[in-house]
């Protein structure tokens, strides 16, 4: 079973405009929520985290929302450059108990910011 | 350059063959893991070392599957008797010692290592 989904496999946004990418979860369980960036060929870079006890972290032009009560977050881009265009994952992590930081991704979303 | 290195970057192999992934992590971290990520789908988690225990495995590391971390450093990844369905990114990932509440979760990842089965 697929515990993080991320259910537009690919999104477009011209140059200057918001992006919002979307995650749902199913496990309450998970107390971390990340977000990651991949190039092709290259591993994935970590962008921003969210703890489960906010509902907003905002780092530059990144702000991840999170709304428990939903099992939802969202990753807002503004303002979205072409060097943002990548696939980006979600991920969480908080199940396996100690603190092993294992974390569970999503299949991920294109994003392709158009000049 | 003081991330994680994977070696080798690329592998190309015959059905059946032996292959092994090497993954050196950030030197003051002592949390390793290893993941695989195939076309269209986000990396799926393999297996976790804390130090040199392998603390949690994946159902999917098959027995044909194993990893090491000797040391507590560098750790190893073999592939034995490899299959087609075996093709994907191996990605190497490793994160510091300390309590979660005062970490950001984030796990620091390795460019991977492509493995192709013939």
């Amino acid at each position: 079973d697929q515990q993080v989904k991320q259910n537009s496999p690919s999104l477009s946004v011209q140059e200057g405009r918001i992006s919002i990418l979307n995650c749902d979860y199913t496990n309450s369980m998970f107390d971390y929520f990340l977000w990651y960036k991949k190039y092709p060929a290259e591993g994935p870079t970590f962008l921003i985290s969210i703890s489960s006890i906010k509902d907003k972290n905002e780092d530059g032009r990144f702000t991840v929302f999170l709304n428990k009560s939903a099992k939802h977050l969202s990753l807002h881009i503004v303002p979205s450059q072409p060097g943002d265009s990548a696939v980006y994952f979600c991920a969480a992590s908080g199940l396996g108990g100690g603190a092993t930081n294992k974390l569970i991704f999503g299949t991920g979303t294109l994003l392709a910011v158009q000049p | 350059d003081t991330g994680v290195s994977q070696d080798p970057r690329h592998k190309i192999t015959k059905r059946g063959q032996n292959v092994t992934f090497r993954c050196d992590p950030i030197s003051e971290h002592n949390r390793l893991y290893w993941y695989r990520q195939t076309l269209g789908q986000g990396p799926e988690f393999l297996t976790y070392f804390q130090n040199e225990a392998q603390l949690e495995k994946s159902r999917l590391l098959s027995d044909r599957f194993s990893a090491e971390r000797p040391k507590g450093s560098f750790s190893t990844l073999e592939i034995q008797r490899t299959e087609q369905g075996d093709s994907a990114m191996y990605l190497c990932a490793s994160s510091p010692p300390g309590e979660r509440e005062s970490s950001t979760g984030e796990l620091f990842f390795g460019e991977g290592s492509r493995l192709t089965v013939l």
